[in-house]
């Protein structure tokens, strides 16, 4: 089965760049989305949609790439509000089902 | 206001089913594809299943090997998960959510509902 593939763990300190890599071999021909959940058991929120866009209310320090099977997630400035888990979210080769990645907790610190 | 609420979840025994229930208020649910995803305690994110706007098109991942059915409908502006077969891997929180929506120039819609516990 298809699988998106992300680093466990980020730790940044305040005011510095975290970037967080998802790779997967169907990325060249799928659109990458990428989520926030804070701890809490709270919903997850959509960050970055289409590879590089940012929904409205996401603050221009967060930001997204590709490039070949490779979408990065980068955090410019990083703030103690960014500390959560960041999944990215994608479609596997031939379309059909989801998958998410197994997740990477960013901490700043 | 818009929302997606999921109701049905609690606890079940090993091997017996379960169906949990998605309805949507402030908004028009035929409008969007509808997706479920779990997680488990401690866990990360998993897409389970989608089901297309009509309901005519439906995809599951592979790991549920065909236990669980996600069905819609639009008239009472709610989407179902039918759960079968279940085992203690299946104890999570359960959300729905819509299909992400993108009008070009303007922006993207999504919604999650804030989940429900089920615990086999």
């Amino acid at each position: 089965s298809y699988e998106l593939t992300q680093p466990p763990s980020v730790s940044v300190s305040p005011g510095q760049t975290a970037k967080i890599t998802c790779s997967g071999d169907a990325l060249p021909s799928n659109f990458v989305y990428w989520y926030q959940q804070k701890s809490g058991g709270q919903a997850p929120v959509l960050i970055i949609y289409e590879d590089t866009k940012r929904p409205s209310g996401i603050p221009e320090r967060i930001s997204g790439s590709t490039s070949g099977t490779v979408a990065t997630l980068t955090i410019s400035g990083a703030q103690v509000e960014d500390e959560a888990d960041y999944y990215c979210y994608s479609t596997e080769t031939n379309g059909n089902y989801r998958v998410f990645g197994a997740g990477t907790k960013v901490t700043v610190l | 206001e818009l929302q997606l609420v999921e109701s049905g979840g609690g606890l079940v025994q090993p091997g017996n089913p379960l169906r949990l229930s998605c309805k949507a208020s402030g908004f028009m649910l035929s409008d969007y594809g509808m997706h479920w995803v779990r997680q488990r305690p401690g866990k990360g994110l998993e897409w389970l299943a989608g089901i297309s706007w009509n309901g005519v098109n439906t995809d599951y991942a592979d790991f549920l090997k065909g236990r669980f059915t996600i069905s819609r409908e639009n008239g009472k502006n709610s989407l179902y998960l039918h759960l079968n077969s279940t085992t203690v891997d299946d104890t999570a929180f359960y959300y729905c959510k819509t299909g992400i929506f993108v009008e070009p120039g303007i922006g993207a819609f999504e919604l999650w509902g804030r989940g429900t516990l089920v615990t086999v």
